[in-house]
Formats: C-alpha cells, sequence, structure tokens
C-alpha cells in the first residue's frame, strides 16, 4: 500500500535529549514537510524539502534540525535547543506541479518531555 | 505575509442541516485550494480539493471558489455526528513551494 508512515507514534524525551522522528513515504512524492501542532492551535510549518540533499526552513525551525538523503525519507531531529518540544508533530508529502498539489500525511508522532 | 484566516468556531450545527465553513485568503494570485477534516488526535485527512472558480461537489461535500472576493468555502449537506471534526483550509500560493494552513474552524454536529 501507498503512503506516508511516521514512527514512533508516541515519544518521550527527557529533558537535554535530542530526539529523532522518522518520516517514510512510498508515494514518489517530491516534497516533504514537518509541522508542529500545539493542542487547539493549528499547523506551524518547520522544515520541508523539495529535493534530495535541499530543504528550507519554516516558520519556526530553531531547535530542530532535518535531513533528505534519500527521496523517500525526511528524518527530524527535536534538540536540547528546542526549550518547549511537547507536541504532535506532523510530515507530510506532496507531488510539485503548477499551482501546487495536495499534501498526505503521516499518522503523527506525540512527543511529551519528561 | 501570505495568511489564511478562519473562524475558529466551534460551529454547531443541527444533525441533518447544511454545515457552511469559510476560509479568506491574502495572496490573490492563489490557485490551488485544499479542505482537510482533522479527528481529535489524529492527522488531517484531505477531503476536498478546487482549483477553478464555481463549486466542486463530491457526495455530501461541495467546495465553493470566489477568486475575485478571495474566499474558499466548504458545504456539507445532511450533517451527521461523523463530520464532528476541526477542517483546515489550506492554500498554494503561486510561485511558493509551500502550502499554507489556516488554524482550523471546530465543527460540532449536534444530534
Amino acid at each position: 500500500d501507498g503512503g506516508i508512515t511516521q514512527s514512533p507514534k508516541y515519544l518521550f524525551r527527557k529533558e537535554g535529549q535530542n530526539v529523532t522522528l522518522s518520516c517514510e513515504q512510498n508515494l514518489n512524492h517530491d516534497a516533504m514537510y514537518w509541522y508542529r501542532q500545539d493542542p487547539g492551535q493549528g499547523l506551524r510549518l518547520i522544515y520541508y524539502s523539495q529535493i534530495v540533499n535541499d530543504f528550507q526552513k519554516g516558520d519556526i525551525a530553531e531547535g530542530y534540525s532535518v535531513s533528505r538523503e534519500k527521496k523517500e525519507s525526511f528524518p527530524l531531529t527535536v534538540t536540547s535547543a528546542q526549550k518547549n518540544p511537547t507536541a504532535f508533530y506532523l510530515c507530510a508529502s506532496s507531488f510539485l506541479g503548477t499551482g501546487g498539489t495536495e499534501a498526505f500525511f503521516g499518522q503523527g508522532t506525540r512527543l511529551t518531555v519528561v | 505575509q501570505k495568511e489564511v484566516e478562519q473562524n475558529s468556531g466551534p460551529l454547531s450545527v443541527p444533525e441533518g442541516a447544511i454545515a457552511s465553513l469559510n476560509c479568506t485568503y491574502s495572496d490573490r494570485g492563489s490557485q490551488s485550494f485544499f479542505w482537510y477534516r482533522q479527528y481529535s488526535g489524529k492527522s488531517p485527512e484531505l477531503i476536498m480539493f478546487i482549483y477553478s472558480n464555481g463549486d466542486k461537489e463530491d457526495g455530501r461535500f461541495t467546495a465553493q471558489l470566489n477568486k475575485a472576493s478571495q474566499y474558499v468555502s466548504l458545504l456539507i449537506r445532511d450533517s451527521q455526528p461523523s463530520d464532528s471534526a476541526t477542517y483546515l483550509c489550506a492554500v498554494n500560493p503561486p510561485g511558493d513551494d509551500k502550502i499554507i494552513f489556516g488554524k482550523g474552524t471546530r465543527l460540532h454536529i449536534l444530534p
């Protein structure tokens, strides 16, 4: 089945730790995105990538890092510099085309600082 | 700053009635518009997209686009309790490789 897979579904982080969230897609999509969602809030863009080995900062990139070594994979690292990381993290992917195309989401990772 | 605005709600609609959700956007040249449904604790699910002025119907859902007034709306006919969710409007402005989301409207269908 084609889709976009995030893992783990739940993740707990201790203060000062870096953690990496996985995102894999087999839809042959060009673009991949990471969003953060806080309770009762909308989606805020962290990073996005249109092509392998290239990515751009979104609106709230501080304290996060990404890589795009393969078209299918776009992992997100939440570093110790992110002071308030508890949130719901969503990965999405889409084709690139004139006027844009729709994005599809993974099931999300809920990160909690303990 | 490119923006997508939605009323946060909650919007309460009786079961069987028509729910009307609205969204405005700031970039006049935007061409692609999307509606996502998000249940509590779940990820957003694409339910409609529209590229041209006018109406697009899919089952109980109708998306309406008015580029001159820069708004896009979603109508849900014969509302069901299972339609209770947050509805996110999203726009892909021209020359922009990002999709910009509104903050969403919470919809409650009253049995």
